[in-house]
């Protein structure tokens, strides 16, 4: 069974603070690595892919990927009240089967 | 920027009623997808769909559940009788062959199922 675990929040941060949200996956296998954020009420948007280890950054996020732990990150920097929202982590498997497993998400704060 | 569109934004039926929920993917895009989420649960997959046909069903997608692409621009999912758990928002998405496993998703068909 693979399994996608986020901490449920809420995360609460202030504005211009850096937001931490962090996601483990149980199946070794796993390929692609995605970070979605969803409004309430609304559907994913995709902000990040990763599918190496390391970080991989555009403009105010970064992903940090570690296969050898198995979790993935995701950081805000700078973060704003916009921000506010759950973040998914979902996670592909490429060549096994092509679903997305998604997490329960992250639900985020950012308080002025 | 191209998006997946959905159509009705929110359906409501009465249990037992057939429903058909209706998606245009992105233009270019061979790889189809439908999730669902329940309110307050997470995003789950159902279906996947390639070169019209069906790739991947998960245990959700049973025989009350059928997916079509009657034309090159629609794709539908249909409930043949529905059921109050079937309640849920219904995400379709789509990928380029590509585009690694980037899927792009719509804005959801909120389905309430009395």
């Amino acid at each position: 069974q693979k399994e996608v675990e986020q901490n449920s929040g809420p995360l609460s941060v202030p504005e211009g603070a850096i937001a931490s949200l962090n996601c483990t996956y149980s199946d070794r296998v796993s390929q692609s690595f995605f970070w979605y954020r969803q409004y309430s009420g609304k559907s994913p948007e995709l902000i990040m892919s990763i599918y190496s280890n390391g970080d991989k950054e555009d403009g105010r996020f970064t992903a940090q990927l570690n296969k050898a732990s198995q979790y993935v990150s995701l950081l805000i920097r700078d973060s704003q009240p916009s921000d506010s929202a759950t973040y998914l982590c979902a996670v592909g498997y490429r060549y096994n089967t092509d679903k997305l497993i998604f997490g329960t998400g992250t639900r985020l704060q950012v308080f002025p | 920027e191209p998006e997946v569109t959905q159509t009705p934004s929110h359906q409501v039926t009465q249990m037992g009623q057939e429903v058909i929920l209706r998606c245009v993917p992105i233009s270019n895009h061979l790889y189809f997808y439908w999730y669902r989420q329940i309110l307050g649960q997470k995003v789950e997959f159902l279906v996947s769909f390639y070169n019209n046909e069906i790739s991947e069903k998960s245990e959700i997608f049973d025989d009350q559940f059928s997916v079509e692409r009657p034309d090159g621009s629609n794709f539908t999912l249909k409930i043949r009788s529905t059921k109050l758990e079937d309640s849920a928002m219904y995400f379709c998405a789509s990928r380029n062959r590509g585009d690694a496993d980037t899927q792009y998703f719509g804005p959801g068909t909120r389905l309430t199922v009395l």
